[in-house]
């Protein structure tokens, strides 16, 4: 069993490149968010998905995209990458929007930007 | 928004020790989870809870359910060198978008 699976692992983007975090579940799981881990500050929803064609913003939003246009699939863009977003990501996802559907973390990926 | 206090941050314990960790918070809430995550991972969902009060084993692991709703704690005993890692509470309100996390306590054990 896969479960999250997050590529790549590691990535070091100069300031103002674009790229795309990829995320992608084999649960059928309807529910998938983003979090940004920096240390002190514990765990930070960026975006979430109830599901397909649905997405909405969490706590820290700004410099992050998201579309959700399969089940499967949960792709964060970085528009313009910034330092402030060096950051390990992770994506995690639930069998349903609502508690008590526990989350599935990824195992992350560290983003370094210069 | 709501906040979680976990405390202290790191802790450091002799193997074969029991340790506890709790979670308490300003806010009411309906569900409580621990994770646990490894060096390079992600979290891993270690003990769910749904009802105050409730008391739940996980091996060596217990977590309690605060009566007040405003609290958990996790109880690890007799811990061993493979307990190492950064735990965080989490607690919940009806949706997993309305999740707060603690901010983790990192747990070190000494051979």
């Amino acid at each position: 069993n896969a479960g999250v699976t997050q590529t790549p692992k590691f990535q070091v983007l100069k300031t103002g490149q674009s790229m795309t975090l990829q995320c992608a579940q084999d649960m059928n799981h309807e529910y998938m968010s983003w979090y940004r881990q920096d240390p002190g500050m514990g765990l930070r929803l960026i975006h979430y998905s109830v599901g397909a064609g649905i997405t909405d913003q969490g706590e820290v939003p700004n410099g992050y995209n998201v579309s959700r246009s399969t089940t499967e699939d949960f792709p964060l863009r970085l528009l313009s990458a910034a330092p402030s977003q060096t950051s390990v990501y992770f994506c995690a996802s639930s069998y349903s929007p609502v508690l008590p559907s526990p989350l599935h973390f990824g195992n992350g990926t560290r983003l370094t930007v210069t | 928004g709501q906040q979680l206090n976990q405390s202290p941050q790191s802790m450091f314990i002799q193997e074969g020790e029991d340790v506890s960790m709790n979670c308490t918070s300003s806010s009411i809430f309906n569900t409580w989870l621990w994770y646990k995550q490894d060096p390079g991972e992600g979290p891993v969902l270690l003990i769910a809870l749904y009802k105050a009060g409730e008391l739940t084993s996980n091996g060596r692991l217990t977590a309690q359910f605060g009566i007040t709703r405003k609290d958990s704690f996790l109880n690890i005993s007799a811990s061993i060198p493979s307990d190492v890692g950064i735990y965080f509470c989490a607690g919940g309100t009806g949706a997993n978008s309305k999740l707060t996390f603690g901010k983790g306590i990192t747990l070190s054990v000494r051979p």
